[in-house]
């Protein structure tokens, strides 16, 4: 079965702290991987995708993610958090069979001055 | 440039009522899709569309019809709405092929 999970339901850091959000993913053949952003009352805002290439992906707002095939994860990076950077953050899989997306849970991040 | 927008931005109905979600995208987008937000669930696809006059469902379809009788407009229907209909819905649009999914702000639904 094709999924992704997100292990962590909130993660909390300091602001200027690295920060790391995780997902782990199962599918069949290469997968094509996803970072969404929500901002309280907002809909989903696009950060970055990982589909072939380097392992880490650059994408908005300073944020980056590893792929890790052996691991089966992608997880997002930032090396210094900012206060705005609190939101939910939902990670994405490509379903092989409808070509649809498949999507973690999400993680509340809160930065903390 | 609007991008996406859905009305209404809230509603609550009762039981049995019946009531469409209109979402409108103006990037010439053929893809669009419909989903439902549920709090620890994430994001789950209620139907989505390749193009003007298709339709598909998605993983919860179930309680929803949809229709995509313009490229730019993508209308999700309840008929007998539920108390397990409550949610947040969100449409999106994108590209063909291209999986960034631009989000409209979502319409915030309770059905007593």
């Amino acid at each position: 079965a094709q999924s992704v999970a997100q292990p962590e339901d909130q993660v909390n850091v300091a602001e200027g702290n690295p920060l790391t959000v995780k997902c782990t993913y199962s599918v069949s053949g290469n997968p094509y991987l996803f970072w969404y952003v929500q901002y309280p009352n907002r809909g989903l805002q696009f950060l970055l995708k990982y589909i072939t290439g380097d392992n880490l992906v650059k994408g908005s707002y300073g944020f980056e993610a590893e792929f890790n095939k052996s691991q089966t994860s992608f997880h997002l990076k930032k090396p210094s958090a900012l206060v705005s950077d609190s939101a939910l953050y939902f990670c994405a899989v490509r379903d092989i069979r409808n070509y649809q997306l498949i999507w973690g849970a999400g993680t509340k991040l809160i930065i903390k001055p | 440039n609007a991008g996406v927008t859905q009305t209404p931005k809230f509603r609550v109905l009762k039981t049995g009522q019946s009531m469409t979600l209109l979402c409108a995208q103006d990037m010439n987008h053929e893809y669009m899709y419909w989903y439902r937000q549920d709090p620890g669930m994430g994001l789950r696809l209620i139907h989505y569309s390749v193009g003007e006059g298709t339709t598909a469902k998605g993983e919860v379809p179930d309680g929803y019809n949809v229709s995509r009788l313009k490229k730019q407009n993508f209308l999700l229907g309840l008929e007998s709405a539920a108390p397990s209909q409550t949610s947040v819905y969100f449409c999106a649009s994108s590209l063909p092929g291209n999986y960034e999914q631009y989000f409209g702000p979502g319409t915030r639904l309770t059905v007593t």
